[in-house]
C-alpha cells in the first residue's frame, strides 16, 4: 500500500533562517507531487507541483522553492524565512494530475 | 488562485440532522472532489464526481454536480459527532500548465451530541 511521510510535524524558526521540509512517498512510482500551504482558518493554496524528477511548476511566486531530487521525494525550501511564511504545509501525491490526492499529516511552521 | 468557494463558512447542527455544504467554482472542470480535514491534520479524500456525472453516493454522503451552474453540494445524512471537521471541495481545472487540484476555503462543520 502507498504511504506518504512528511516531517517534521511542527517547526519554529526565526525570521531569516533557512527552511527544508521533506516529503516522501512509498509504494508507488512516478507520482504527481504537490506542496500546499494553509493559513489559519483558510483554504489550501497550491504552491508547487511536480510531474517527474526535476520538473517543478510554481503556482505562486514567493521566497519558497521546491525540488524533486528523487522520484518519490519532494522538498520545500527557503533561504530566508519571512513572518508571512508561517502556516500549515501539506504535501500530497496523486497518480494522475486530476485524480484523488493523498495527503501527509502536515507541518505546522511558525516563523518568529 | 482559489477556484472553489464553499458555503456556508461554518455550520453547526445536532447529531442526527443532515448537513449540506455547497461549492461554487469558476472555470470548466475535469472533476470535482470533496475532502475532509480534522483539526490540525492532513486532508482525506471523500468522493470524486466527474464532470459528466450529476449525482454520486458513498455511504452517508451524497454529492451533486451542476456544471451549468458551476456548483456542487455535499450532503451528510444522519450526522454524528465524529463528522465534526472542515470540508473542502477541490476542482481539477485545466490551466496553462496542465491540470491541478485547486481547493476552496472550506466549510467548518460542528456536530453536537
Amino acid at each position: 500500500s502507498q504511504t506518504i511521510h512528511q516531517w517534521p510535524a511542527t517547526l519554529v524558526q526565526p525570521v531569516g533562517s533557512p527552511l527544508s521540509l521533506e516529503c516522501t512517498v512509498e509504494g508507488t512510482s512516478n507520482p504527481n507531487l504537490y506542496w500546499y500551504r494553509q493559513a489559519a482558518g483558510r483554504g489550501l493554496q497550491l504552491l508547487f507541483y511536480s510531474v517527474g524528477i526535476g520538473q517543478i511548476s510554481s503556482e505562486v511566486p514567493q521566497n519558497l522553492s521546491a525540488s524533486r531530487p528523487q522520484d518519490r521525494q519532494f522538498i520545500l525550501s527557503s533561504k530566508k524565512l519571512l513572518l508571512s511564511d508561517s502556516g500549515f504545509y501539506l504535501c500530497a501525491w496523486s497518480v494522475l494530475r486530476a485524480s484523488e490526492a493523498f495527503f501527509g499529516q502536515g507541518t505546522r511552521l511558525t516563523v518568529v | 488562485s482559489q477556484q472553489g468557494e464553499e458555503d456556508p463558512q461554518a455550520l453547526s447542527i445536532q447529531e442526527g440532522e443532515n448537513a449540506t455544504m455547497n461549492c461554487s467554482y469558476k472555470t470548466s472542470i475535469n472533476n470535482l472532489q470533496w475532502y475532509r480535514q480534522n483539526s490540525g491534520r492532513g486532508l482525506v479524500h471523500l468522493i470524486l464526481i466527474r464532470s459528466n456525472e450529476r449525482e454520486k453516493h458513498s455511504g452517508r454522503l451524497r454529492v451533486t454536480l451542476d456544471t451549468s451552474k458551476k456548483s456542487s453540494s455535499l450532503l451528510i445524512t444522519a450526522s454524528r459527532a465524529a463528522d465534526t471537521a472542515s470540508y473542502f471541495c477541490a476542482t481539477a481545472a485545466f490551466n496553462q500548465a496542465g491540470t491541478a487540484l485547486i481547493f476552496g476555503k472550506g466549510t467548518t462543520l460542528s456536530v453536537s451530541s
